[in-house]
């Protein structure tokens, strides 16, 4: 069964220091992958996508992740993180069932910023 | 581009009535819609998956008569929460797949309807 797993539920770092948030995913195929992030009380905004291609991506606000099929991974990086960058963060896996793409989340990181 | 509203953004109601939640696509047409649920400080939870014209397709568990969806155009789905009781109270999302879009993959996100049931 497809399943996201983000280990880390908290994540605190002072500003200008940098970000890892792991994200490990199960699909038997190749999969689409996505990071998205949520402020307080909004809806979710799409950071970056892996589809095929450069196993490295970059994404908006500065955000990049890196595919890697051995380890099953896809790992959000931000060099200097923003206070602005607080938020929940969500990795998801997409899979085709039915004629559409239906999207497994997992249960996403609270990334805190310290001044 | 790729804009989904919902309406309302907030709602408070009775235990026993019913609310209905929209979601549009403003600048697409989407061929698929889905409805998610969010527990707080969860994550995401399909619940159901929409055509137009079509019945919607639930999710495991979840009450197809409680919970009614029509997607009556490619530009708007209705959530329905029927009979309503505190445990329904939640963050419900709506997101929307393009169509005929180059991003076939991608779900544009509303920004969410919080209910709250008294």
């Amino acid at each position: 069964a497809q399943s996201v797993t983000q280990p880390d539920i908290h994540i605190t770092v002072s500003e200008g220091a940098s970000l890892e948030l792991r994200c490990n995913y199960s699909y038997g195929a190749t999969p689409y992958l996505f990071w998205y992030v949520q402020s307080p009380g909004q809806g979710l905004q799409l950071l970056l996508k892996y589809f095929s291609g450069d196993t490295l991506v970059q994404g908006i606000k500065g955000f990049e992740a890196e595919f890697k099929r051995s380890q099953s991974s896809f790992n959000l990086r931000k060099p200097s993180v923003h206070w602005s960058d607080a938020a929940e963060y969500f990795c998801a896996v997409a899979f085709l069932t039915g004629g559409y793409n239906k999207l497994i989340f997992g249960a996403g990181t609270r990334l805190a910023v310290h001044p | 581009g790729a804009v989904v509203s919902q309406h309302p953004s907030r709602v408070i109601c009775k235990s026993g009535t019913s609310v209905k939640i929209e979601c549009r696509s403003l600048d697409f047409q989407a061929t698929t819609m889905f409805w998610y649920r969010q527990f707080p400080k969860k994550s995401l939870m399909l619940m159901a998956t929409s055509n137009e014209g079509s019945k919607a397709t639930y999710e495991q568990g979840v009450e197809k008569d409680k919970f009614l969806i029509n997607h009556a155009s490619l530009t708007l789905s209705t959530l329905t929460v029927t009979s309503a009781h505190p445990e329904d109270s939640s963050f419900y999302i709506c997101s929307a797949n393009e169509r005929g879009g180059s991003s076939y993959n991608e779900q544009f996100f509303g920004p969410g309807t919080r209910l709250t049931v008294l």
